[in-house]
C-alpha cells in the first residue's frame, strides 16, 4: 500500500532559525495536505497542494509539491515559539488501490528554544 | 459555527470489550472521515463515510465498524477490543467526498486495560 515518509521525526532550532520539512510517498499522488498540531491538540489544515512543481506560500511559511508529485516540502523562515508543534503532510492516493485515500507522515515535531 | 465535536472525550475499556464513539461533523460538511492515532504517529486512516455508506477503508480489520446517519453524525465501532486498540481516534469532516481539507475534532482517547 502507499507509505508516506517524513523526515527529519524531530527538529530543535533556536528561534529566528529556518526549519524544513520534508515528505516522500511511495506512490503518486493526487494532492497533498499538510497539518499542524500542537501538542495535546488535533491537526489542523494547513494548506493543499494539487498540481505538479506547486508553490505556496502562507506569511512566513513555504510549501511545495514535487514535479513528479511524489514529494513535497514545508520551509518556516526565522521561526518563532508559536511554531511550536508536529507538522504532517498527508497524501491522497492518485490511483490503484490508494485511490482518494489520505495517507499521514508520521510527523516532524518541531522545538523552538527562546 | 460550531466545530467538529466527538464524545466522549476519554474511555477506559477492558480487552474483548466492545466501545461505541460519535462524531458530529462540522456545520455544512457531510464526508466523515475516521482516523486511530498512536502516541508519537501520524493518524492513521480507518474509513470513510459519505452519503450513509463506508466509501473508503484503510487496512483496519473487520472488529472495525462504522455508521453515518441521516444528519451526517457517526459512529466507529470496534468489537473485542485489544490492548494495541489503545490510541487516540480522531473524527474529520468535509464537504464532498474528495480532495477537501478536513476538520478534525478533538478526539477520543481510549485506553484498554
Amino acid at each position: 500500500g502507499q507509505q508516506v515518509m517524513q523526515i527529519p521525526q524531530y527538529q530543535h532550532v533556536q528561534e529566528g532559525e529556518d526549519f524544513t520539512t520534508y515528505c516522500n510517498s511511495s506512490t503518486t499522488l493526487s494532492n497533498i495536505q499538510w497539518y499542524k498540531q500542537r501538542p495535546g491538540g488535533h491537526p489542523v489544515f494547513l494548506i493543499q497542494l494539487v498540481k505538479s512543481g506547486e508553490v505556496k506560500k502562507q506569511k512566513r511559511l513555504t510549501f511545495q509539491f514535487g514535479e513528479a508529485k511524489k514529494n513535497s516540502s514545508l520551509h518556516i523562515t526565522a521561526t518563532q515559539t508559536t511554531d511550536v508543534g508536529t507538522y504532517f503532510c498527508a497524501g491522497r492516493g492518485a490511483g490503484g488501490t490508494s485511490y482518494g485515500k489520505l495517507t499521514f507522515g508520521q510527523g516532524t515535531i518541531l522545538t523552538v528554544h527562546p | 459555527d460550531a466545530g467538529v465535536t466527538q464524545s466522549p472525550t476519554h474511555l477506559i475499556k477492558t480487552r474483548g470489550q466492545q466501545v461505541t464513539l460519535r462524531c458530529s461533523p462540522k456545520s455544512g460538511h457531510d464526508t466523515v472521515s475516521w482516523y486511530q492515532q498512536a502516541l508519537g504517529q501520524g493518524p492513521q486512516f480507518i474509513f470513510q463515510y459519505y452519503e450513509e455508506e463506508e466509501r473508503q477503508r484503510g487496512n483496519f480489520p473487520d472488529r472495525f465498524s462504522g455508521h453515518q446517519f441521516p444528519n451526517y453524525s457517526s459512529e466507529l465501532n470496534v468489537n473485542a477490543l485489544l490492548l494495541g486498540d489503545s490510541a487516540l481516534y480522531l473524527c474529520a469532516s468535509s464537504f464532498g467526498a474528495q480532495n477537501q481539507p478536513q476538520h478534525f475534532g478533538d478526539g477520543t482517547r481510549l485506553s484498554i486495560l
